[in-house]
């Protein structure tokens, strides 16, 4: 069981628009910055959304992320073939016990 | 290019011992945090360990915290994680990644694959 709740699945056609929820609490997402990670099949993770709206150089426009009290979102646009992957939150936690946590992965499926 | 590079995979009989390292380069190591995740197959990811900049501060996950222990050295520009008392659940593909200074993960690993059986 994760510290932040991720929908295990999404789906949607090439074109369309889809939405990851990330759900925390007053000790993580309510007090930190949060990040995402997409990882491709049989890679390693790569850094989408940092800051909980920014994007580092070379990720592209058609990903965005917000933040609103203790949970998190990740938008896709434009989904692709490409965009298929798992998708992972992850932030500060305060609890001394788990300093660092992440979702439990988004698994993203383009139709 | 900045890279990090993990290296000291393998497998391991239970209660066995390893120690993983991780080379940076690129970028001056020693002015940042680093972490340690895991990922067990088929699971996702989960966060094992972190040390500060300078190592002045280090945590662990619960799963770990007793039987592994993070450090670094900054001459080297490597990171490592001794890794004791090793049970099968600690059978993962284990990433070093950067930690830019703010709650984020900026560069990793391809990783390195701990197997724990006997």
């Amino acid at each position: 069981q994760s510290v932040l709740t991720q929908p295990p699945s999404v789906s949607a056609a090439p074109g369309q628009k889809v939405t990851i929820s990330c759900s925390g609490s007053s000790s993580n997402i309510g007090n930190n910055y949060v990040s995402w990670y997409q990882q491709l099949p049989g890679t390693a993770p790569k850094l989408l959304i940092y800051d909980n709206n920014k994007r580092p150089s070379g990720i592209p426009d058609r990903f965005s992320g917000s933040k609103s009290g203790t949970s998190a979102t990740l938008g896709i646009t434009g989904l692709q073939t490409g965009d298929e992957a798992d998708y992972y939150c992850g932030t500060w936690d305060s609890s001394l016990s788990v300093p660092w946590v992440f979702g439990g992965g988004t698994k993203l499926t383009v139709l | 290019q900045v890279q990090l590079v993990e290296s000291g995979g393998g497998v391991v009989q239970p209660g066995g011992s390893l120690r993983l390292s991780c080379a940076a380069s690129g970028f001056t190591f020693s002015s940042y945090g680093m972490h340690w995740v895991r990922q067990a197959p088929g699971k996702g990811l989960e966060w094992v360990a972190f040390i500060r900049y300078d190592g002045s501060n280090k945590y662990y996950a619960d799963s770990v915290k007793g039987r592994f222990t993070i450090s670094r050295d900054n001459s080297k520009n490597t990171l490592y994680l001794q890794m004791n008392s090793l049970r099968a659940e600690d059978t993962a593909v284990y990433y070093c990644a950067k930690d830019p200074g703010n709650a984020a993960m900026d560069v990793w690993g391809k990783g390195t694959t701990v197997t724990v059986s006997s």
